[in-house]
């Protein structure tokens, strides 16, 4: 079945560096662009970044701008989130989830999420 | 950058109708998507671009976007809809674009 699976969260130091991955299963992974959404403890919603389908075009959060780095290996059909220095407010539960066309259809599906907790 | 307002909460008695509401600038000329999220649980799809619905969620869900709000209506509420939802825009009027969330809205069934 379609399904996105999370990994790589944890506890980090304020200063660290952590590398979350996402692995996509059951569809054509090159067909959709992807993005990493996050949650804070008790939050709402926030984008964090956005690949295309091709990972030609990438876009970022003001707060996470230069700190962050997202890629994708379509052959591996997986997508990653290069996360260096982490602050105590990047603390949150993160979701990748896909999309097949950026101002339409929404985020159709999602994963399980996967926790960050920057703490000392 | 661009604003989606929630109102924090929305109560509701079963069997009856619940409307959330997203208000943001000249939303209507935007398409909006909605999300379901229960406690410990990802996000689900409810409404995408303004009014239609994925697979798999029932009728009792619409929406509609006009003007500066966009409405999610649950007809016949049910316990198993509390959970708080979230409204999502795809913003291109910056120098880059972004994909933004409302702040949510946690429906309570009575």
């Amino acid at each position: 079945q379609v399904q996105l699976v999370e990994s790589g969260g944890g506890l980090v130091k304020p200063g660290g560096s952590l590398r979350l991955s996402c692995a996509a299963s059951g569809f054509t992974f090159s067909d959709y662009y992807m993005s990493w959404i996050r949650q804070a403890p008790g939050k709402g919603l926030e984008w964090v970044s956005y690949i295309s389908s091709s990972g030609s075009t990438i876009y970022y959060a003001d707060s996470v701008k230069g700190r962050f780095t997202i890629s994708r290996d379509n052959a591996k059909n997986s997508l990653y989130l290069q996360m260096n220095s982490l602050r105590a407010e990047d603390t949150a539960v993160y979701y990748c989830a896909r999309g097949k066309q950026e101002n339409y259809y929404g985020m159709d599906v999602w994963g399980q999420g996967t926790t960050v907790t920057v703490s000392s | 950058s661009y604003v989606l307002t929630q109102p924090p909460s929305v109560s509701v008695a079963p069997g009856q109708t619940a409307r959330i509401t997203c208000g943001g600038n000249n939303i209507g000329s935007k398409s909006v998507h909605w999300y379901q999220q229960k406690p410990g649980q990802a996000p689900v799809l409810v409404v995408y671009d303004d009014s239609d619905r994925p697979s798999g969620i029932p009728e009792r869900f619409s929406g509609s976007n006009s003007g500066n709000t966009a409405t999610l209506t649950i007809s016949r509420v049910e316990a198993g809809d509390e959970a708080d939802y979230y409204c999502q825009v795809w913003d291109s009027s910056s120098d880059h674009p972004d994909w933004v969330f409302g702040g949510g809205t946690k429906l309570t069934v009575l």
